[in-house]
């Protein structure tokens, strides 16, 4: 069975500084992972996904995530930390392959503040 | 302009009490979900639909029905609302690429 496991309910940084937000996962196959941020108020909106090809992501506004193997992880970064970062971030994972290619997983969620 | 639809947007209901959230895409998306979000679990996945007259469940489907009938429509179904329920409701439809794109959200109060 597929789990997402997001480490750290609410991370603060100060503006300027990196941002890390962690994702592990497990699966039996290798998976399509995704980050989703959702803003105060609002639905979710997709930041980056790995499907397949390169293994680090570029996704809006400044962030990217690196899939890696042998860790099971793909955690978000970006370098400088902005006021208008401030949401609550999704890790997620879904199967490849097979019928089950639609069942998605989500974790728990980060909230990422910002201090000034 | 390409969005995902939800009505309505606030329900306050009392237990026993069938409802219906509608659900409506204009993107031309084969696959829709429906996912509950609750503080500190995240979202999960109700049910879902690959196709038109095709659904399955998600993680957490009791209590909830689907249908497909058409593709742009993908309603929930509550058919008699008890007050674990209470939730935020998000409806997602996915191109071929996998990228996912919510409605605004339905916030649900059973009593």
């Amino acid at each position: 069975a597929q789990s997402v496991t997001q480490l750290g309910s609410h991370v603060s940084v100060s503006e300027g500084a990196l941002v890390l937000l962690r994702c592990n996962y497990s699966s039996s196959v290798p998976p399509y992972l995704f980050w989703y941020v959702q803003y105060p108020n609002q639905g979710l909106q997709l930041l980056l996904k790995y499907t397949t090809g390169a293994t680090l992501v570029k996704g809006i506004n400044g962030f990217e995530a690196e899939f890696k193997k042998s860790e099971t992880s793909f955690h978000l970064t970006k370098p400088s930390a902005h006021m208008s970062d401030a949401a609550e971030y999704f890790c997620a994972v879904s199967r490849r392959g097979d019928s089950s290619a639609s069942k998605i997983i989500f974790g728990s969620g980060t909230r990422l503040s910002i201090r000034p | 302009e390409a969005q995902v639809t939800q009505n309505p947007r606030y329900l306050i209901t009392v237990t026993g009490k069938k409802l219906t959230v509608t659900c409506s895409q204009n993107m031309n998306h084969e696959y829709m979900s429906w996912y509950r979000q609750d503080p500190g679990l995240g979202l999960r996945q109700i049910y879902y639909s690959m196709n038109v007259e095709v659904t399955d469940k998600g993680d957490v489907p009791e209590g909830y029905k689907v249908s497909r009938k058409e593709k742009r429509n993908f309603p929930l179904i509550l058919e008699s609302p008890s007050p674990n329920q209470t939730s935020l409701y998000f409806c997602a439809s996915m191109d071929r690429q996998m990228t996912q794109y919510f409605g605004p959200g339905t916030r649900l109060l059973v009593l």
